[in-house]
């Protein structure tokens, strides 16, 4: 079975551009989620799709950042324009069944300087 | 607002010996513990996890035991081997609704060969 799968493993974009990042969750998982975590501090939380459907983006930190699932398969999360503060891995997980333990991307590595 | 505390933030002990580390939590309601070891260039990897109506779950040289009446969690690894070398991160779901983690800030674990 493929793993979850993130677009770029790494990224490095200039503060006012834009970014986006891709996940590919295990094919048949409806639960996708995406976490953040900045140099040195715990993994955060921003949101989870089940299926095409935001379930909960309580962790979504402004309106620059905007996340997709079209068609409830790969997702997208845009940045834009982004900002230094959004430097920071962004893990992408997903899971068959909500309540179960997430299967982790390895993460894309933004930059932004 | 919730929050989940972990200790130490780093940890080296000799191969062979044992490791401990520790979580506090602060929602009374969190009812699920999943623990992740990230190594390095890869997303973290769901390791053992525990349910708040058990309290203690064993898995090889891997343990977790769960308080809830002092909302403490801890993971114990015996024997260990160099390759338990890694970022270790518990977790807890505070809401059954929602399936989002909040995470500890992760320890550094060193085994020194």
């Amino acid at each position: 079975e493929a793993g979850v799968t993130q677009f770029p493993s790494h990224s490095v974009i200039e503060k006012g551009q834009t970014v986006t990042l891709r996940c590919d969750p295990i094919s048949g998982h409806d639960n996708l989620y995406w976490y953040r975590r900045v140099m040195g501090k715990e993994i955060k939380f921003l949101l989870h799709f089940v299926k095409e459907s935001k379930q909960d983006e309580s962790g979504m930190p402004n309106n620059r950042f905007l996340a997709e699932r079209t068609g409830g398969t790969y997702s997208t999360l845009k940045v834009q324009p982004a900002e230094l503060e959004d430097s920071g891995v962004y893990f992408c997980a997903s899971s068959q069944m909500a309540y179960y333990g997430y299967t982790f991307g390895s993460g894309t590595r933004l930059t932004v300087v | 607002g919730e929050n989940v505390e972990q200790h130490p933030s780093t940890l080296s002990v000799q191969e062979g010996d044992s490791a401990v580390i520790k979580c506090t939590y602060s929602d009374s309601a969190s009812n699920y513990f999943p623990w992740y070891k990230q190594e390095l260039g890869k997303g973290p990897q769901l390791i053992i996890d525990i349910r708040s109506n058990v309290g203690e779950k064993k898995d090889q040289r891997i343990a977790v035991t769960l308080n809830k009446t002092a909302k403490h969690f801890s993971l114990h690894i015996t024997e260990t081997q160099p390759e338990d070398s890694a970022v270790y991160f518990c977790a807890a779901s505070p809401n059954p609704s929602t399936y989002k983690y909040i995470f500890g800030t992760g320890t550094r674990l060193k085994v020194l060969a």
